[in-house]
């Protein structure tokens, strides 16, 4: 069965470091998504991709965040200046379209600021 | 925006048992009903989904019924095993392109 695969599985960074987190979304999917969960709580939608560009984004999605697709495989998103309130878990997730709507999620990326 | 409320937070049944697990929505643009079961380390994994046009909807042990004059939708799972324990969540979406908003989970644990 298709996979969305992230790399890396744990990232530890030093607090206003930059990180990259990237993920390969399944070949034949057209939408990209990235969310997060902080340890216990919800999964909270970060931005959605599609076309080569942003479609939505929420407010947690400011200035600090950006998202690239640099290449036909993958999607990566990027925290500029990293805090300590962005320790969580980031998962990539990809759809398709017509009947495929669900998402496949990848298993995730476990950032720890310190 | 959508808001989308789940219960209850936790709940334990004994193997072979139902459980049900209810979500309400607040957009009733909203057309597109996902379950997602989550294990420990692991992201949400599709388990069912319903859409608007649908009233109930069956796979094996899972069904999902939705209401949408009551804006409300449910996750049944019939005769539970050891392996269905996990973390459940519902999410609402207005379109078929667009962002999820997740409930807050439901802890389940199915004892044998």
């Amino acid at each position: 069965e298709p996979e969305v695969t992230q790399t890396p599985s744990h990232q530890v960074t030093q607090m206003g470091q930059e990180v990259i987190l990237r993920c390969v979304p399944i070949s034949n999917h057209l939408y990209f998504y990235w969310y997060r969960q902080i340890l216990g709580q919800k999964v909270e939608f970060l931005v959605s991709f599609y076309n080569n560009e942003i479609s939505e984004k929420s407010e947690i999605f400011d200035d600090q965040f950006s998202v690239e697709r640099p290449d036909g495989s993958n999607f990566t998103l990027k925290i500029r200046s990293t805090k300590l309130e962005d320790s969580a878990m980031y998962f990539c997730a990809s759809s398709g379209s017509g009947r495929d709507y669900g998402y496949t999620f990848g298993s995730g990326t476990r950032l720890t600021v310190v | 925006g959508e808001n989308v409320e789940q219960h209850p937070s936790t709940l334990s049944v004994q193997e072979g048992d139902s459980a049900v697990i209810k979500c309400t929505y607040s957009d009733s643009a909203s057309n597109y009903f996902p379950w997602y079961k989550q294990e420990l380390g692991k992201g949400p994994q599709l388990i069912i989904d319903i859409r608007s046009n649908v009233g109930e909807k069956k796979d094996q042990r899972i069904a999902v019924t939705l209401n949408k004059t009551a804006k409300h939708f449910s996750l049944h799972i019939t005769e539970t095993q050891p392996e269905d324990s996990a973390v459940y969540f519902c999410a609402a979406s207005l379109h078929n392109a667009g962002k999820s908003t997740f409930g807050d989970g439901t802890t389940l644990t199915v004892k044998p």
